[in-house]
Formats: structure tokens, sequence, C-alpha cells
């Protein structure tokens, strides 16, 4: 199966800084992969996603990178802002399949 | 548009009662999931519906049972709780039918938390 890892379960960030959240995956055939916010007492919600074909993806102020030689993504976040603060999945797509990381916890500081 | 609604918000249960998780989606998505979240790791997947008539388990069905009413509405049942299944549960749906391989994005309920004594 799947095995999702994240590299740090917490990240503080100064407001203004840009955030950097890491996620490791096991499987070399996963095919689509996924990034998730989740604010304190709400669902999941989708942030930005990536094929395996492509390396980097740009959407409003965040950045996937992924990795495929080491099984790396992450996700940037520019000018990090409070309404930033929350925990942040990856999610690893195997034809069908989703497999989560146990999320990271982003804390903005004023 | 309300997306995916989950009820009940919260509930207690004690050991050896019974409950079903309502959820119901309004976008004519094809797939239905059901997930628990437990600290420190993520969620994981109970049991999931591709299509209307059709349910799988998921990676720890133990304990649960679902049903796809129709199209819109995927129930999770405890027959009978036990204290591990206090937990986070989410509903989620998706437009493409599980088992397509391909873009596979999940929109989520809010939620549903279950302390069972």
């Amino acid at each position: 199966g799947e095995s999702v890892g994240l590299h740090l379960p917490t990240l503080s960030v100064q407001e203004g800084d840009n955030s950097i959240i890491n996620c490791a995956y096991s499987n070399s055939a996963s095919d689509y992969f996924i990034w998730y916010k989740q604010e304190s007492g709400k669902g999941p919600q989708f942030i930005i996603d990536i094929r395996s074909n492509m390396d980097k993806r740009q959407g409003q102020r965040v950045t996937v990178l992924l990795n495929k030689t080491v099984k790396h993504l992450s996700l940037q976040i520019a000018a990090t802002q409070p309404g930033d603060s929350a925990v942040y999945f990856c999610a690893v797509v195997n034809d069908y399949k989703l497999s989560f990381g146990a999320g990271t916890t982003v804390t903005v500081r004023a | 548009n309300a997306g995916v609604t989950q009820t009940p918000k919260f509930q207690v249960l004690k050991t050896g009662q019974s409950m079903t998780l309502q959820c119901a989606q309004d976008m004519n998505h094809n797939s239905m999931y059901w997930y628990r979240q437990d600290p420190g790791m993520g969620l994981r997947l109970i049991y999931y519906s591709a299509s209307e008539g059709t349910t799988d388990k998921g990676e720890v069905p133990n304990g649960y049972n679902v049903s796809r009413l129709n199209k819109r509405e995927f129930s999770l049942r405890l027959e009978s709780a036990a204290p591990s299944q206090t937990s986070v549960y989410f509903c989620a749906s998706s437009e493409v039918s599980a088992g397509v391989p391909g873009a596979n994005v999940l929109t989520f309920g809010a939620g549903s938390r279950l302390t069972v004594l």
C-alpha cells in the first residue's frame, strides 16, 4: 500500500514570510497528488493538485513542487497570512484511492 | 449550494449503543466516501461507494456498515459502538467514479464528532 508522511507535524511562520510544507510518499507509481487545507472545526478543503507528468504547478499564492526521483512533494505558501493557519494534508492518489498524510499544523505569528 | 451535509455534528454514545451518521451531497457526484480522522493519523477510509448501488470496504471497515440510499445519500452505521470508534467522521464525494483512474478531488463535509464512553 501507499505510505504518506510529512516531515514536520507543526510549522510556525511569521506573517508575511513564505511557508514550505513537505510530504513524502512511498509508491513510485503514484500518479496524482492533492493538497488539502483543514481549518479548525471544518472538513478538508482542496487547495491545489498536480499530476505525475508535471513537476510544478502554481495557484493563487500557492505552489506545489513534485520531485518524483526522491518521491517528495511540497506546498509553498507565499506571504503567509493569519487566514493560512490550519492543518495541511497531502493526499497521494494511486489509481482511484487516496492516501492521506498525518497533516502539518501551520501557525501564523503576527 | 450546500455541498456535503453531515448529521449529527456531535454525538455521545455508550459502549454497545448503535447509531447512524447521515450524509447527503447536492453536487450530483457519483462517488461517496466515509473517512475517520484521529490525532496524528490523517484520514483513513472506512467505506466508499463508487456509484449508486455499490459499496466497498476501505482501509478500516471493521465495526461499520454503510448504505448508499440513492445518488445523494450515503449513511454510516455503527451497530455496537466501542470506545475505539471515538473519532471525527467525514463524509466526502467526488464527481469521478472510484475505480476510474485519474482525477479524484474529494469535497468534504464539516465532520461529525463521535465520542463513545
